[in-house]
């Protein structure tokens, strides 16, 4: 598509619930980020995807999170029994990657925001 | 690894006013900066992007930075602020090798004024 896509927009949830939060990345894009905004604050790196290589993980803020991406296209943050301090928008962002100054070229969705009650 | 600091939590200036938001950012070489701006509930827009080359940046609505290697800073201005403008401000810092994920600041809420 012409932007990077999140859905749900919006998300409630109850504690202790597993949610899933989807980002369709620009068509062509190797490179996809997760990033996680709570209230008042800038953001926090969970997870990136660049291509066929493993993904950097080191952001993810414990075992509850996850993420996936099918080759070069969707991916799926999971986010396993939700805790109120889960509560925050989560932002995607893709970009062409390869070389070093294309692999900041970071589109972002709109993001998901969670609200854990 | 890099770091960013945006001193300035919050910011209000005058609609026709003059505008700078401050960036001091840590990295061992010379960094990717960028400025990040988002509007109520919007997704993050890139303003401007610094690489390599000169060092005063110009960007889009009017806005530029300047970066300093002196004092780590890129700092971001501009001559005369909109009502328009009032957003959530973010500095950015990369490696200069691009295989590690963007660091943000914390940001710069900048409200107006008429």
């Amino acid at each position: 598509g012409a932007g990077v896509s999140q859905s749900p927009s919006n998300k409630v949830t109850e504690k202790g619930k597993d949610v899933e939060l989807r980002c369709d990345p620009i068509s062509g894009h190797t490179a996809l980020y997760w990033y996680r905004q709570r209230l008042g604050q800038g953001l926090e790196f969970l997870i990136y995807f660049q291509g066929n290589s493993a993904p950097d993980k080191s952001g993810l803020p414990s075992d509850r999170f996850s993420a996936e991406r099918t080759g070069e296209s969707v991916s799926t943050l999971t986010i396993q029994r939700t805790q109120q301090e889960d509560s925050a928008v989560y932002l995607c962002a893709s970009s062409l990657g390869g070389a070093r100054r294309a692999n900041y070229g970071y589109t972002f969705g709109s993001g998901t925001r969670l609200t854990v009650v | 690894a890099q770091s960013v600091t945006q001193p300035d939590i919050h910011i209000t200036v005058s609609e026709g006013a003059s505008l700078e938001l401050r960036c001091n950012y840590s990295y061992g070489a010379t960094p990717y900066l960028f400025w990040y701006v988002q509007s109520p509930g919007q997704g993050l827009q890139l303003l401007l992007k610094y690489f390599s080359g000169d060092t005063l940046v110009q960007g889009i609505k009017g806005f530029e930075a300047e970066f300093k290697r002196s004092q780590s800073s890129f700092n971001l201005r501009k001559p005369s602020v909109h009502w328009s403008d009032a957003a959530e401000y973010f500095c950015a810092v990369g490696a200069n090798s691009g295989n590690t994920p963007l660091v943000f600041g914390k940001g710069t809420r900048l409200s107006v004024i008429a």
